[in-house]
């Protein structure tokens, strides 16, 4: 147990399908972001917030909308997905965005898109 | 980004030491270096972090020396249990806030 809990654990969703991810953390941490992990490759960093500030942005395309109400909550909302953007979803916090700093990741959401 | 530098995979039997080294030649003085391990369908879990000498915790022991272009991630009498991905990152030492950059990592089997 990390702290850091993500649901649903697997999502299955049409192309056309509306979801969304949901992340929850009571570390007290400042920092939360959205990874992805396509199957055998390396993780990729999608979003950044600081103090519920969207800090990064990595170049994700539109159809992935992520938000942060609160400082412990943390949201992707999907809408219009690919099939290749099947992947497992983490969620990871950390008290600051010091580069140093310990990330907590969930277990991750295992999306299919169809 | 100091890039970094391990081996795709490794076999180990159960009860042996097992050593993984990664190599970061272009580390900066600011960096740390940071260990992480993940399981299958999981998040990755923080195992260690240095910055030069040794470092031991109840998981394992990461070794660094004086020129620190290079780490060994220790993990004594593997089990069954050990057999995950291992990844080493180093941050970006001049930004402070840049995320680290998770690479492939080291596959770890442990054999029985």
């Amino acid at each position: 147990e990390t702290g850091v809990t993500q649901t649903p654990r697997h999502l299955v969703m049409g192309m056309t399908n509306k979801k969304s991810l949901k992340c929850e953390q009571h570390l007290g941490h400042n920092a939360m972001y959205w990874y992805k992990q396509s199957a055998k490759k390396p993780l990729e960093l999608m979003f950044v917030y600081s103090l519920e500030e969207r800090v990064e942005n990595n170049s994700v395309p539109s159809r992935f909308s992520p938000e942060c109400p609160n400082s412990s909550h943390l949201f992707l909302h999907l809408h219009t997905l690919q099939p290749e953007d099947s992947a497992l979803y983490l969620c990871a916090s950390s008290q600051t965005r010091w580069t140093n700093e310990k990330l907590f990741f969930g277990s991750g959401t295992q999306l299919s898109v169809l | 980004l100091a890039k970094t530098t391990q081996p795709i995979s490794m076999d180990s039997y159960e009860g042996q030491e097992v050593n993984i080294t990664c190599s970061h030649n272009n580390i900066a003085t600011n960096d740390y270096i940071t260990w992480y391990q993940q399981f299958p369908s999981q998040g990755p879990r923080f195992i260690i972090q240095g910055y030069k000498t040794k470092v031991t915790n109840e998981v394992a022991s990461l070794f660094i020396p004086a020129d620190r272009k290079s780490s060994t991630l220790s993990l004594p009498r593997v089990s069954l249990s050990d057999t995950a991905v291992y990844y080493c990152l180093v941050g970006d030492g001049d930004s402070g806030n840049t995320p680290l950059v998770f690479g492939k990592g080291t596959r770890l089997s442990v054999i029985a």
